[in-house]
């Protein structure tokens, strides 16, 4: 099974701000098979990349993936004030295992 | 538009048996793999059952293996999720979630509201 480990657990940053959140795997995810996905409180998730680089219908360009193997990131440019939410990668190269999360709270 | 409806679910106690329904439309079922994501409250996402397109497959993991069992209704584009022995850790928001294509290896690209299950005595 691969283990997808999530950092930083938390993130504090202030609206306009850049957010870099990271997602390693323990063994690598071929052909980049890495989605990530946005949950605000009370809702559902929300994909925002797939394919660990490619964005979601209707999902802004300040959001964008990069990364292989065993390392990716989401990268979020400047921070609106809807942006504030937890935030989860995904894998789907071997059945499908889900990271911890990582919270960008209002600093 | 793609929409997926969750019902069935409910407080029930431990040891017993629950059935989950999620209603698609917006989409041909048959042609793509669905999944059941649960989370836990105030926890984080876990996979844990799939079924391709067709209804092959199906998957699940490892904690879920033996009692829950997925299936697909192609005529009423329903997917199902028969649980039993339940247990107080299958205590889960129950979120079904729609494949971004009928095979592996698939993501999540659509996901419902959710439906609540608590088990308790």
């Amino acid at each position: 099974e691969i283990v997808l480990t999530q950092s930083p657990g938390t993130l504090s940053l202030s609206p306009g701000e850049r957010a870099t959140l990271s997602c390693r795997a323990s063994q690598s995810v071929s052909s980049s098979n890495l989605a990530w996905y946005q949950q605000k409180p009370g809702q559902a998730p929300r994909l925002l990349i797939y394919g660990a680089s490619s964005r979601a219908t209707d999902i802004p360009d300040r959001f964008s993936g990069s990364g292989s193997g065993t390392d990716f990131t989401l990268t979020i440019s400047r921070l609106e004030p809807e942006d504030f939410a937890v935030y989860y990668c995904l894998q789907y190269v071997n059945s499908r295992t889900f990271g911890p999360g990582t919270k960008v709270e209002i600093k | 538009e793609v929409q997926l409806l969750e019902s069935g679910g409910g407080l029930v106690q431990p040891g017993g048996s629950l059935r989950l329904s999620c209603a698609a439309s917006g989409f041909t079922f048959t042609n793509y793999a669905m999944s059941w994501v649960r989370q836990a409250p105030g926890k984080g996402l876990e996979w844990i059952s799939g079924i391709g397109g067709r209804g092959d497959g199906p998957y699940y993991t490892d904690s879920v293996k033996g009692r829950f069992t997925i299936s697909k209704d192609r005529s009423e584009s329903t997917l199902y999720l028969q649980m039993n022995s339940l247990r107080v850790e299958d205590t889960a928001v129950y979120y079904c979630a729609k494949g971004s294509t009928g095979y592996y290896p698939y993501y999540l690209d659509y996901w419902g509201q959710g439906t609540l299950v608590t088990v308790s005595s």
